[in-house]
Order: C-alpha cells, then structure tokens, then sequence
C-alpha cells in the first residue's frame, strides 16, 4: 500500500528552526516527484516546494531562502527544513506526491504535522 | 504567479441537489486544473485531475469541465458525504497555486 507519513511538527519560537519529516511506504521517493503543501489554521492551502526525481527543486517566494526540502534515498523519506521561522508559517503541513498516478497532480497525501510558530 | 479565484466561497444546498462550483484562472492554463475535496481534519482527497478525469473511485456524479481560465466542478445529485470544502489547483506552472476554496455546506 502506498502510503505517507508525516513526522516533526511542534511549537517552535519565532526565528528558530524546524525539520520535518515524511516517510514514504510502497513506492520509492528517489524516482517520485514530491511535494510540500500547508494549510495555515481556517485557511486554505498554499503550496510550498517541490523537488523532481532529478534532485531540482522550487519553491513558493514565501518560504524561498528559508526552506529546503530534500531526501534521504536509504530512509525512503523526504524532508522540509524550516528555518528563520515566522508566525505566518503556522500551518498543517502535508506532503504529497506530484505525479505517481496521474500526471501534474498532487494525487497521494500524508495525513499532516502541525507547526506552531510562536513566542 | 498565476492567480485561481473560486466562486462562490461558500454555498448551501440540499441532499439531492446539482451544483456547479466555478473557478478562473488568472492566465491561460490550458487543462492543467485539478479538483480537491478536503472535510475537517483530514488531508485533502483528489477528485478530478487535467480539468475533467475523474480519479479512480470517485462517484459519477462528480464532472468537472472547462479549459483556458475558467473551469467548473458539478455535483449531480448532492449526497450527505459530500458536504466539505473544494479547491481547484493550477499546474501550468511549478508555483502550482489553489483556489480559495468553496465551503459547501447543508442547507
């Protein structure tokens, strides 16, 4: 079964950092497209980053030069570090795969890690 | 980036009615559209991809239509589980930017 779990939320201080954590299950992250999406609390969802099966990787101008997100081939897992943390990054994090069924479309999710930015 | 509006942001109805959700793009898309159905709590669930493809498993009553900047999601006879949010999303681009979302509550 594929599957996505997401790990590492929490409450962090505004300016800190965070890691988060997605483990994959059923398939292979390497050779997948992989994305992040969050969803600030009563709000609607926002696109984060995504990194292509070669390694290249994009981000929303929101999080670009704070967030990076990567892999770990042998873990099958997938990250997002989350660094100079603001308020505004308060969200449900979800990651999701780009393309593993059908083209261009964020087509399996992970149930999500809350990260709560605040003092 | 390119912009998605949805309209309305939230509609009632009743159990047995057809509704249509719309959605505009700020540019040309072609058919990269794509529908999501979120409830409370949980992850959003994919219904239709490339504008009008209806993902495996997804009731025949859900269609979606439309091509260039606006496009359109229809309920054909609404069902008790499909009270929920639903968002249209963008892949023309890499910056791959969703609606707002259109609650759709009970009447």
């Amino acid at each position: 079964e594929v599957q996505l779990v997401e790990s590492g939320g929490g409450l962090i201080q505004p300016g800190g950092s965070l890691r988060l954590s997605c483990a994959a299950s059923g398939f292979t992250v390497s050779s997948t497209f992989m994305s992040w999406v969050r969803q600030s609390p009563g709000k609607g969802l926002e696109w984060v980053s995504l990194i292509y099966s070669d390694g290249s990787s994009y981000y929303a101008d929101s999080v670009k030069g704070r967030f990076a997100i990567s892999r770990d081939n042998s873990k099958n897992t997938l990250y997002l570090q989350m660094n100079s943390l603001r308020a505004e990054d308060t969200a449900v994090y979800y990651c999701a795969t780009y393309g593993y069924i059908y083209a261009d479309v964020f087509d399996i999710w992970g149930q999500g890690t809350m990260v709560t930015v605040s003092s | 980036d390119i912009q998605m509006t949805q309209s309305p942001s939230s509609l009632s109805a009743s159990v047995g009615d057809r509704v249509t959700l719309t959605c505009r793009a700020s540019q040309n898309i072609g058919t990269y559209l794509n529908w999501f159905q979120q409830k409370p709590g949980k992850a959003p669930k994919l219904l239709i991809y490339a504008a009008s493809s209806l993902q495996s498993g997804v009731p025949s009553r859900f269609s979606g239509s439309g091509s260039g900047t606006d496009f359109s999601l229809t309920i054909g006879s609404l069902q008790p589980e499909d009270f929920a949010t639903y968002y249209c999303q963008q892949s023309y681009t890499v910056s791959k930017t969703f609606g707002q979302g259109t609650k759709l509550d009970i009447k």
